[in-house]
Parts: structure tokens; C-alpha cells; sequence
């Protein structure tokens, strides 16, 4: 069964909006939860994780929101670019290796 | 420097064949993973390799087997093809299992 539900399958967003993908998880045992971004023909690379001792984590544009006692990640893209338009996916893991990842999410920025 | 490199990068197959895959890790990595990713799916873990040895595996059946070399190199096998193997097979390396996963861009395998 899919251990993390992603939300919504895709989005689309003016250039300087904001994106905002949201992902739902049901072991508690999961202690890292990682964004990934995948370009058409590539595969994924990661783009910022979080361990849940904390509630938020910030890089740049790309900014992680944990909320542990509801079991919900998400992913806040600030200013949305062009170049954002990825497919992002969410994941989690208990031992940092074998990622559960979400089913993603098609993100379009219009210029 | 180089990344994980996977080859080949398509391929074709009909039901019923064998295929091998290959993936070389990133320079001082030693771990390496494999995933499945379906068309519009997020990648499944298929298994991980390390010290030569399967550490974990995913809820794949035993006609998906691997292998690691004393490079650190790998490759992933699937028996007796069927349609559903039909995927991008993903490969990604770390340094043992304390840090980042680095991902190749795969092998898009279609099976006829």
C-alpha cells in the first residue's frame, strides 16, 4: 500500500507565485522526510529534507513545513520560476535508504 | 566528477526474456540502490546493495535479483519479462545508508 499520500497530481502557477505540494504519511516510524525534483528524461535529485525534531526548513526559494502529530509534510515553493517546472515528489524513510515516495506532483510555472 | 551512470539507457524486450542492467556509482560512494518508477508514479524500492551483499529488499518478486561488484558497480536482473515490467529503473548510490541518495537517469525499459 502506499505509505505517503501526495496531493494535488499537478498545479499550475504564475511566475512569482507560490507553489504548495502537500504529502500525508502513516508510520510513525519515519524520521526523514526529503522533496525531490525530476525533469523530464532525468532522474530525481533531491532539493531539501527535514527530520522531524524540527517544524520548519528553509534553502533558498524551497521551504519545508513537518507537522508531526498530524503526519503531514509540504512543500512551499516561494517565487515560483519557469525552471521550476519539475515533477516533485515527496518521500520518507526510517532508515534513510529505502524511500516511500509519493506518487508526485506536476508543477507548471506560466510566464 | 562523475555521477551515477546507468546503462543502457533504453531498451526493448518481449515478454517471457531476461534483462541486465547496469549502474555505476558516484565516486566514493559505496551503496547502491535500485527503483522501480511506472509511468506517472513516484520510484519503488526495489533492494540495496552493500559490501556485496542484498541489505533490504522491497516488495518486488524473486524474479528481480542483483548484483554488487567489488567496484561498488551493480546490476539489477529481471526474469521472465512481463508487461508490467515496464518502467524506468532507476539506480542510486549514497555513501553506506547515512546520507543522500544521488540518482542515475535510469533505463526506460519497455517490454512487448
Amino acid at each position: 500500500q502506499q505509505q505517503v499520500k501526495q496531493s494535488p497530481q499537478s498545479l499550475i502557477v504564475q511566475k512569482g507565485g507560490i507553489s504548495i505540494i502537500n504529502c500525508a504519511y502513516e508510520n510513525t516510524a519515519f524520521d526523514y522526510f526529503p522533496w525531490y525534483q525530476q525533469f523530464p528524461g532525468k532522474g530525481p535529485a533531491l532539493l531539501i529534507a527535514i527530520r522531524p525534531d524540527v517544524s520548519e526548513k528553509k534553502e533558498g526559494r524551497f521551504t519545508i513545513s513537518f507537522n508531526k502529530s498530524a503526519k503531514q509534510f509540504s512543500l512551499h515553493i516561494m517565487d515560483s520560476q519557469p525552471g521550476d517546472s519539475a515533477t516533485y515528489f515527496c518521500a520518507a524513510s526510517f532508515d534513510d535508504y529505502k524511500l516511500s515516495f509519493g506518487a508526485g506532483t506536476t508543477v507548471t510555472v506560466r510566464a | 566528477d562523475a555521477g551515477v551512470t546507468q546503462s543502457p539507457t533504453h531498451l526493448i524486450k518481449t515478454r517471457g526474456q531476461q534483462v541486465t542492467l547496469r549502474c555505476s556509482p558516484k565516486s566514493g560512494h559505496d551503496t547502491v540502490s535500485w527503483y522501480q518508477q511506472a509511468l506517472g508514479q513516484g520510484p519503488q524500492f526495489i533492494f540495496q546493495y552493500y559490501e556485496e551483499e542484498e541489505r533490504q529488499r522491497g516488495n518486488f518478486p524473486d524474479r528481480f535479483s542483483g548484483h554488487q561488484f567489488p567496484n561498488y558497480s551493480s546490476e539489477l536482473n529481471v526474469n521472465a519479462l512481463l508487461l508490467g515490467d515496464s518502467a524506468l529503473y532507476l539506480c542510486a548510490s549514497s555513501f553506506q545508508h547515512t546520507g543522500e541518495l544521488f540518482f542515475g537517469e535510469g533505463s526506460r525499459l519497455t517490454v512487448l
